[in-house]
């Protein structure tokens, strides 16, 4: 069974740099036919997409954040990361990371999520 | 960016009641909608993807139809299980974007 757990610091201080780490079990990373996104959800509001890296490394971010953004496979260790760089309390939010199965035309929703971890920017 | 809209953004409902809620879509996304049920405290669960396909292990009373820009999720006989925040997931034009959610609710 796919399973997908983020992990890293809770609080994170204005102008510093938010690094998750998102392991994955029960199938492998470096599967040719997924994408790995990292999603967000502010306080009492939707959903925002962040960005994706596929099996191969490349990567496609939100523009809205892509200048403050990295998203990298390490497959040795099954694990995805995210790291936004210049935070201020406007990047306080839930973090996922999720799996997206490929069609091979880059259309892809989640099939499977981890259940988030709640990242807080204050000084 | 595409703008998801869901309507409503609440609904109280019963157990055995059958629910729609629809999602629209600021532009065309042919049949690229998925629909997620997020419960608090976990990820949120895939439950259709491609407007109408059910997702594995998903229960039959989940169903999605629509194309284009206009799209309903439809839970038939509500179960107390289901009463959670529902999304709508564009995934035809970057970035995806998400409705902003219908809260299902105990009546």
């Amino acid at each position: 069974q796919m399973q997908l757990q983020e992990s890293g610091p809770g609080l994170v201080k204005p102008s510093q740099t938010l690094s998750l780490t998102c392991s994955v079990s029960g199938g492998s990373i470096s599967s040719g036919t997924y994408y790995w996104s990292w999603i967000r959800q502010h306080p009492e509001k939707g959903l925002e997409y962040i960005g994706n890296i596929y099996y191969s490394g490349s990567t496609y971010y939100n523009p809205s954040l892509k200048s403050r953004v990295t998203i990298s496979l390490d497959t040795s260790n099954s694990q995805l990361s995210l790291r936004l760089s210049s935070v201020t309390a406007a990047d306080t939010a839930v973090y996922y990371c999720a799996r997206g199965p490929s069609d091979g035309r880059g259309y892809h929703h989640f099939d499977y999520w981890g259940q988030g971890t709640l990242v807080t920017v204050s000084s | 960016d595409v703008q998801m809209t869901q309507s409503p953004s609440t609904l109280s409902a019963s157990v055995g009641d059958r629910v729609t809620i629809t999602c629209r879509a600021s532009q065309s996304i042919s049949r690229w909608l998925a629909w997620y049920q997020h419960k608090p405290g976990k990820g949120p669960n895939l439950l259709i993807y491609e407007a109408s396909t059910l997702q594995s292990g998903v229960s039959s009373r989940f169903s999605g139809s629509g194309s284009g820009t206009e799209f309903t999720l439809t839970i038939t006989s509500l179960q107390r299980d289901d009463f959670a925040t529902y999304y709508c997931h564009q995934y035809n034009h970057y970035p995806w974007t998400f409705g902003q959610g219908t809260k299902v609710e105990v009546k």
